[in-house]
């Protein structure tokens, strides 16, 4: 099975600033990963597909790179909604598998 | 309006037997392939299953297989799980998850893009 391993866990940073989530699969996965937010009692919400393909109706201040093994998430110039837990997750054939998850809150 | 509903969670008994129900409205439900992901109260993401459009391939995840069955109705644009021989570990939230799936020009594109509310399991006596 192919793991995930965000970094890092848990992220404390100020309205305004631009923050960075890693994302490394256990073997190349090409860019079959995509990036969800979710928010404290809600479904997940898809952020990012294709490794950098922003899902249509997300803020342009989301972006992600990477492909084979590492990924990013960047969020530039974070705004209030933006606290929230981020997964990354891989879709190169079954099982699927989720990062443990990076949650952002703020200082 | 383009939603999936999740019911059918509930308290029951180590052991015990539940099956849940998604109910898919706003978009043409045997187009798509489905998804069961979970998770646990204060924890991550889990995958849990898959189904094709048409039924006919699935998957399960280690934790769940020979426990957990699949099943899609698209007469009735409804997706279900049963799941027996529940354990403690199986308390979560389970999320009904559609997944767009389609030839991009050069590679696949392949990702969740719409989930339900999820509906909650709690496996206790």
């Amino acid at each position: 099975d192919i793991q995930l391993t965000q970094s890092p866990s848990f992220l404390s940073a100020s309205v305004g600033d631009r923050v960075t989530i890693t994302c490394r699969a256990s073997q190349g996965i090409s860019s079959y990963l995509a990036w969800y937010q979710q928010k404290p009692g809600k479904a997940p919400k898809l952020l990012i597909y294709a490794a950098s393909t922003l899902q249509s109706g997300v803020p342009s201040r989301f972006s992600g790179s990477g492909s084979g093994t590492d990924f990013t998430l960047t969020i530039n110039s974070l705004q209030p909604e933006d606290f929230a837990t981020y997964y990354c997750q891989h879709l190169d054939g079954y099982p699927i598998t989720f990062g443990q998850g990076t949650r952002l809150e703020i200082k | 309006e383009v939603q999936l509903v999740e019911s059918g969670g509930g308290l029951v008994q180590p052991g015990g037997s539940l099956r849940l129900s998604c109910a898919a409205s706003g978009f043409t439900f045997n187009t798509y392939e489905m998804n069961w992901v979970r998770q646990a109260p204060g924890k991550g993401l889990e995958w849990v299953s898959y189904i094709s459009y048409s039924g006919n391939t699935i998957y399960y995840a280690d934790s769940v297989k020979g426990r957990f069955t699949i099943s899609r109705d698209n007469a009735k644009n409804s997706l279900f799980l049963q799941m027996n021989s529940l354990r403690a570990e199986d308390t979560a939230v389970y999320y009904c998850v559609r997944e767009f799936y389609n030839w991009n020009l050069t590679s696949w594109l392949v990702f969740y893009d719409l989930w339900g509310q999820g509906t909650l399991v709690t496996v206790s006596s």
